[in-house]
């Protein structure tokens, strides 16, 4: 059964930092990982998806990696501002299931 | 237009009622999701269906029963409501089973007295 853990489970960081967040898994036979944030009251909303076959992918300041081998991921935030306060989860399928099992996610404050 | 949407948005009722939460996508998708987040925020999958057809029931009650009309609608009715189904439920869809990143909808706050 896939476990997915997140560290650190909370950041608070001043505006213009460039941010790590991470998450590990436990079984490496995976098809995809997912990158979402959640805003208080929202729902989930997709940031990066990285086939198995990936390394990593970019969208604006965000850039997540994958290393399948040692079951990690990194998400890497440039230049954060205020509007990525958030709650920010990984999901990855349990092995041999296409389903996305979350991790607990990382609640990140950046204050002005 | 909202891709994927759930009605109601709030539903507080007494235990033991039966009630029922809805959800709609309009995105064409295939594969579609009901997921409970807990008072601790933590997301757990509770069924899948792809093309209308069940693929995965993960332990939940037999109180709980996913209804899939069409690929379009995936309804989650809860029967005999208790305590511990108190939390959030979010409805989401993907293109497809393999490879797509889930769409999610605003989620339902259930509260049960």
């Amino acid at each position: 059964k896939q476990e997915v853990t997140q560290i650190p489970a909370a950041l608070s960081v001043p505006e213009g930092e460039n941010l790590v967040l991470n998450c590990s898994f436990t079984d490496s036979a995976i098809y995809n990982l997912q990158w979402f944030r959640q805003d208080p009251g929202k729902g989930l909303t997709s940031l990066l998806l990285i086939q198995s076959s990936q390394r990593e992918q970019t969208s604006g300041r965000l850039n997540a990696s994958l290393d399948k081998s040692s079951g990690r991921s990194t998400l890497y935030i440039a230049a954060s501002q205020p509007g990525d306060s958030a709650t920010y989860l990984c999901a990855v399928p349990s092995g041999g299931s296409y389903i996305p099992t979350f991790g607990r996610g990382t609640s990140l404050i950046v204050h002005p | 237009d909202t891709a994927v949407s759930q009605t109601p948005k709030y539903l507080v009722t007494q235990m033991g009622n039966d009630k029922s939460i809805k959800c709609e996508q309009n995105l064409g998708h295939d594969t579609m999701y009901w997921y409970k987040q807990d008072s601790k925020k933590f997301l757990k999958i509770m069924f899948s269906y792809n093309n209308k057809e069940l693929i995965i029931n993960e332990t939940v009650p037999n109180r709980f029963s996913p209804k899939s009309p069409d690929k379009a609608h995936l309804n989650l009715h809860i029967n005999s409501l208790e305590l511990g189904d108190s939390a959030v439920y979010f409805c989401a869809s993907s293109q497809d089973l393999r490879n797509s990143p889930l769409h999610f909808g605003n989620g339902t706050r259930l509260t049960v007295t």
